[in-house]
């Protein structure tokens, strides 16, 4: 069956540090893939996507290249502030009959300190 | 534009009662996901409702059931509840076209089986 699996944390970092979390996938055909971030008390929010092989999502500074050759997903900053600290989750949804239906990885806790 | 609203946002309840939570998606939105996060088994999808129908379901006891109304709001249900029902449940809505990849997460309802 489907799934993702991602390192774990926490993951604690110095402030302007360069931060790497890994995803790998096993999923048939072409899935989606996601990176989810969690703040304390919050829901999750859609951080970047990638829909296809070699494609990169990216937004606030953070990176994920989709490769398919190695079923990754990793995910990167090069320069992390204290406001990133939160859990990080990847996903993927399957290529047929998803909908909306994730696949989550355990997540990982990420701590910026100043 | 208001955002995905769930309620209540904590709940206590006892072994074997029952319980409703409430998501009022984004307006527009027609599609509305339920998701258990839990420490343990981290974050897994319950079911999904698209216009009023079921059309993806995870892998939960049929104590746990859904709705949609109408107007696209949603409950869930968790009958004779469980110790290990405890857990934090999240609601997510997306846009119109049903397969949209992005998922609008509420804040969640913690509920605590005693």
């Amino acid at each position: 069956g489907n799934s993702v699996t991602q390192m774990e944390g926490p993951v604690t970092l110095s402030e302007e540090a360069f931060l790497t979390i890994n995803c790998t996938y096993t999923a048939t055909g072409y899935p989606s893939l996601f990176w989810y971030v969690q703040y304390p008390g919050e829901g999750l929010q859609l951080l970047l996507k990638a829909t296809k092989a070699d494609d990169k999502g990216s937004n606030k500074g953070f990176e994920a290249t989709y490769r398919k050759e190695t079923t990754s997903f990793h995910l990167e900053k090069g320069s992390v502030q204290v406001s990133d600290s939160a859990v990080y989750f990847c996903a993927l949804r399957a290529d047929s009959g998803g909908y909306n239906k994730l696949i989550f990885g355990a997540g990982t806790r990420l701590a910026v300190h100043p | 534009k208001a955002g995905v609203t769930q309620t209540p946002r904590y709940l206590i309840k006892t072994r074997g009662q029952q319980v409703t939570l409430s998501c009022s998606p984004i307006s527009g939105h027609r599609s509305v996901s339920w998701y258990q996060q839990t420490p343990g088994q981290g974050l897994q999808f319950l079911f999904e409702y698209f216009s009023e129908t079921q059309r993806n379901k995870g892998n939960f006891p049929g104590r746990f059931s859904g709705r949609q109304f109408s107007n696209s709001r949603s409950e869930m249900n968790v009958s004779t509840l469980e110790l290990g029902d405890s857990a934090l449940y999240l609601c997510a809505s997306s846009s119109p076209g049903g397969t949209n990849e992005k998922l609008f997460f509420g804040s969640g309802t913690q509920l605590s089986v005693l």
